[in-house]
């Protein structure tokens, strides 16, 4: 059983650049979501993918997008970067039915992130 | 705004030490709390998930209560190993997507030989 794995594990851009980060699931699981942590701040959800859809997001900007394909890897895109998006990016991946949990216990299996650096 | 509170921020120990830390949220209509710990430069890994009051998990020396009526969480070490250094994250669902967490800014343990 594979985990979680990002792409790439670090990388600098510049302000107005853009960025896509890559994230594969854990096999079996079809729900991917992501996060934000910022430096001294715990993560911050942006937005969940089910069934290649956006069903669930938290207080980000449109210019933060995101892709799921059929094998349940997911693809989160910035644009127009600014300073302050400069963070650990972490993806998590799960096992659920529609996306939700009626009990919000599934576990998360999350990668070891993505760290952007924006000069 | 949901708020995760975790304390302390940061703890130093001796090998052999027992410890524990305090999440804490707003008491009313979440659906389940989470409990990470993540080594530096690691993934962070599920502990435990709990979702009923009064909810106590184990695994090995590390224990979690969960008290939803006055709106806090412990979790515990007993004995502490250095291999136990890590951020321990707290995490709340309120429903929804299941992937929305609301975490906490963590506790840093570290534990010195």
């Amino acid at each position: 059983e594979t985990g979680v794995t990002q792409s790439p594990t670090h990388l600098i851009k510049t302000r107005g650049q853009q960025v896509t980060l890559r994230c594969s699931s854990q096999s079996g699981h079809n729900t991917v979501s992501w996060y934000q942590q910022a430096l001294g701040q715990g993560p911050q959800f942006i937005f969940q993918y089910y069934r290649e859809e956006e069903n669930g997001r938290g207080n980000f900007p449109p210019r933060f997008s995101g892709l799921q394909f059929p094998n349940y890897s997911s693809e989160l895109n910035v644009n127009a970067l600014e300073l302050d998006d400069s963070a650990l990016y972490l993806c998590a991946s799960s096992a659920s039915f529609g996306g939700r949990s009626p009990s919000g216990a599934n576990v998360l299996t999350f990668g070891a992130g993505s760290r952007l650096t924006v000069l | 705004i949901l708020n995760v509170e975790q304390s302390p921020q940061s703890l130093h120990v001796q090998e052999g030490d027992s410890t524990n830390f305090t999440c804490s949220f707003p008491s009313s209509n979440f659906y389940a709390l989470h409990w990470y710990r993540w080594e530096t430069a690691k993934s962070p890994e599920a502990l435990f998930v709990m979702t009923l009051n009064g909810d106590e998990k184990k695994k090995g020396r590390i224990s979690a209560t969960l008290n939803t009526k006055e709106g806090y969480s412990y979790l515990y070490i007993k004995g502490s190993q250095p291999e136990d250094s890590a951020t321990y994250l707290c995490a709340l669902n309120y429903g929804g997507s299941q992937g929305n967490l609301i975490f906490g800014k963590g506790t840093k343990l570290s534990v010195k030989p």
